[in-house]
């Protein structure tokens, strides 16, 4: 079992809907989470970082860091096509300064008109 | 504003050949990374530097060599080319531990 589990998708949503992406994570010592979105021949762009537990919103999107459940999500709100591309989480803890993040394998999402 | 930038972009060679892949970041970072990005597998980190100086192994690090030659740069060579090592590879920076990383748009390499 890979330490980050993220669904590969693809989640096709209509123009206009709420998105809910999500991963599951074995470590608990994971502290920082990062959702990165990834256009296609593109390299990944940072779109949200949080901090231990809690909500982190950003104009249409929201980040969810659940450390009981070991899962986070990133909520896209209101989708256009434009949000069309692979999300990619990933975390790291701070035990030892780490250096190295685990990231998902990402997740595809096709938002139609 | 360049970010991170990676050189070439795409490129093939034969099985055997040996090739550079240069990365260049003009963001001040202390830390750089190499990826690889296959269907199905995620980002895998093949080398890491930590800060200037100082390179250490990452998840997939068998049939590479990197060199960070000062803080800016940070270059990755292939001395012997197989067709397993075929991916896109993603150069990164950060400003350190627990930081998120910034990313290049990728070499696509072939090798037949």
């Amino acid at each position: 079992q890979k330490e980050v589990e993220q669904d590969p998708g693809p989640l096709s949503v209509p123009e206009g809907a709420i998105v809910s992406l999500n991963c599951t994570y074995s470590n608990s010592a994971f502290q920082y989470f990062m959702w990165y979105r990834q256009y296609s021949r593109k390299g990944p762009e940072l779109l949200m970082y949080t901090y231990s537990s809690g909500n982190k919103e950003d104009g249409r999107f929201t980040a969810q860091v659940d450390k009981s459940s070991k899962y986070i999500s990133l909520f896209i709100r209101d989708s256009q096509p434009s949000d069309s591309a692979t999300y990619l989480c990933a975390m790291s803890a701070v035990a030892g300064g780490s250096y190295i993040p685990t990231f998902g394998r990402g997740t595809s999402l096709i938002v139609h008109p | 504003n360049a970010g991170v930038t990676q050189t070439p972009k795409f490129q093939v060679l034969k099985t055997g050949q040996s090739m550079t892949l240069q990365c260049a970041q003009d963001m001040n970072h202390n830390s750089m990374y190499w990826y690889r990005q296959d269907p199905g597998m995620g980002l895998r980190l093949i080398y890491y530097s930590a800060s200037e100086g100082t390179t250490d192994k990452g998840e997939v690090p068998n049939g590479y060599n990197v060199s960070r030659l000062n803080k800016r740069e940070f270059s990755l060579r292939l001395e012997s080319a197989a067709p397993s090592q075929t991916s896109v590879y993603f150069c990164a920076s950060g400003t350190g531990a627990n930081q998120p990383q910034h990313f290049g748009d990728g070499t696509r390499l072939s090798i037949l």
